[in-house]
């Protein structure tokens, strides 16, 4: 049984590009959030998808935005990237009912 | 908004000894996680907490949910190698959304453990 699995693991950017981050979350789980990690800080909630919705929002401009698919997995995109963008994007599924998040081993983001 | 205080921020122990972190928020939480990370990885989930009291182990991991729900501590005892990481506690708030799904986690900034052997 597959974990959360997240791709590209590495990817470097340049001031103002877009990236596309995707997600697939572990077998039998409904929701998926994603989570900003900077280097030695805890992750940062940027926002949770359910039925294809966003549900919940974290303190990020909308320039992070994201979708859920009918299989349930997910994509996050960042427009317009700055510098401050570089981290670590981490996605975690779950269900709906219980409290229990699973990550995935995120991928790395430079913005150069 | 929601705060969590995590400490010690690292530790240096010897193999062998027990180790304990705690957390503490600024806000009531109605659930309490604790994950492991270690370099290059996501984080792994090690207990979760779910009722004020509640005391839950897994295997050398003891973790309680605190009796004013706005704090949780984690308990490894007898520490060895594969220990070191960083453990990060982390809660959720109390809304739940008639949508479905519940608030984000907000996490501590992590407790760095080495191990000396």
């Amino acid at each position: 049984d597959a974990g959360v699995t997240q791709s590209p693991t590495h990817l470097i950017k340049t001031r103002g590009q877009q990236v596309t981050l995707r997600c697939s979350p572990k077998s039998g789980h409904d929701t998926v959030s994603w989570y900003q990690q900077a280097l030695g800080q805890g992750p940062q909630f940027i926002f949770q998808y359910y039925e294809e919705e966003e549900r919940q929002r974290g303190n990020f401009p909308d320039r992070f935005s994201g979708h859920q698919f009918p299989n349930y997995s997910s994509e996050l995109n960042v427009n317009a990237l700055l510098l401050g963008d570089s981290a670590l994007y981490l996605c975690a599924s779950g269900t709906v009912n219980t409290g229990e998040l699973f990550f995935g081993e995120g991928s790395r983001l430079t913005v150069l | 908004g929601q705060q969590l205080n995590q400490s010690p921020q690292s530790m240096f122990i010897q193999e062998g000894e027990d180790v304990s972190m705690n957390c503490t928020s600024s806000s009531i939480f109605n659930t309490w996680l604790w994950y492991k990370q270690e370099p290059g990885e996501g984080p792994v989930l090690l207990i979760a907490l779910y009722k004020a009291g509640e005391l839950t182990s897994n295997g050398r991991l003891t973790a309680q949910f605190g009796i004013t729900r706005k704090d949780s501590f984690l308990n490894i005892s007898a520490s060895i190698p594969s220990d070191v990481g960083i453990y990060f506690c982390a809660g959720r708030g109390e809304r739940m959304y008639s949508g479905g799904g519940a608030d984000g986690l907000t996490f501590g900034k992590g407790t760095h453990l080495i191990i000396q052997p």
